[in-house]
């Protein structure tokens, strides 16, 4: 039973384009939602996050949208910059579990 | 100046064998956790740690035997090594996860390939 989907395994942008990454849930009970950026032989490092009260969190190029009806949060990026590549981890956070339940990861490679 | 830091970064050994994997954390977080990221790529919480107390223990063989000597350390020991086991391993530690959203850092992983 996944919590947490991100179905495109992968995705392709050209530099200075718009980057979407999608993911949905199936959980109710998460608090927040966290994006993960993950380059190869690291472990994942935090990008950004959103609360399940809000519907949009912005961080410089990276912005988080997330439509609590739907079920459903996107991470953008713009401009994308080769940097980016990388695989991002969507998580849910459970706060009364203490469990971050993470997707599967889309790779994101941006072209120059 | 690493935050998490495991060891080793890679494991080869064979089936049956017993292994252990270190994990340290210098950020002052009381909860440390072990997820695993299988073939389809999922990162999967396995145990999670706070103040040396189990506090998560998702369904786990328990050939997985995670101890925390303190605060700042979670070592994972895994006995009688099985092929299925091959896989990523990632410690993380945070702070508990309160009112602020506190994200999870997570150490450089440790590639475990049982032959």
């Amino acid at each position: 039973d996944q919590q947490v989907k991100q179905n495109s395994p992968s995705l392709s942008v050209q530099e200075g384009r718009i980057s979407i990454l999608n993911c949905d849930y199936t959980n109710s009970m998460f608090d927040y939602f966290l994006w993960y950026k993950k380059y190869p032989a690291e472990g994942p490092t935090f990008l950004i996050s959103i609360s399940s009260i809000k519907d949009k969190n912005e961080d410089g190029r990276f912005t988080v949208f997330l439509n609590k009806s739907a079920k459903h949060l996107s991470l953008h990026i713009v401009p994308s910059q080769p940097g980016d590549s990388a695989v991002y981890f969507c998580a849910g956070l459970n706060q009364g579990a203490q469990k971050l339940v993470f997707g599967q990861g889309t790779r994101l490679t941006i072209n120059p | 100046d690493t935050a998490v830091s495991q060891t080793p970064k890679y494991l080869v050994t064979q089936m049956g064998n017993d292994k252990s994997i270190k994990c340290e954390q210098n950020l002052g977080h009381d909860t440390m956790y072990w997820y695993k990221q299988d073939s389809k790529k999922f990162l999967k919480i396995m145990f999670s740690y706070n103040n040396k107390e189990l506090i998560i223990n998702e369904t786990v063989p328990n050939r997985f035997s995670p101890k925390s000597p303190d605060k700042a350390h979670l070592n994972l020991h895994i006995n009688s090594l099985e092929l299925g086991d091959s896989a990523v391993y990632f410690c993380a530690s945070s702070q508990i996860f309160g009112d602020m959203n506190t994200e999870a850092f997570f150490g450089q992983g440790t590639r475990l390939t049982v032959v």
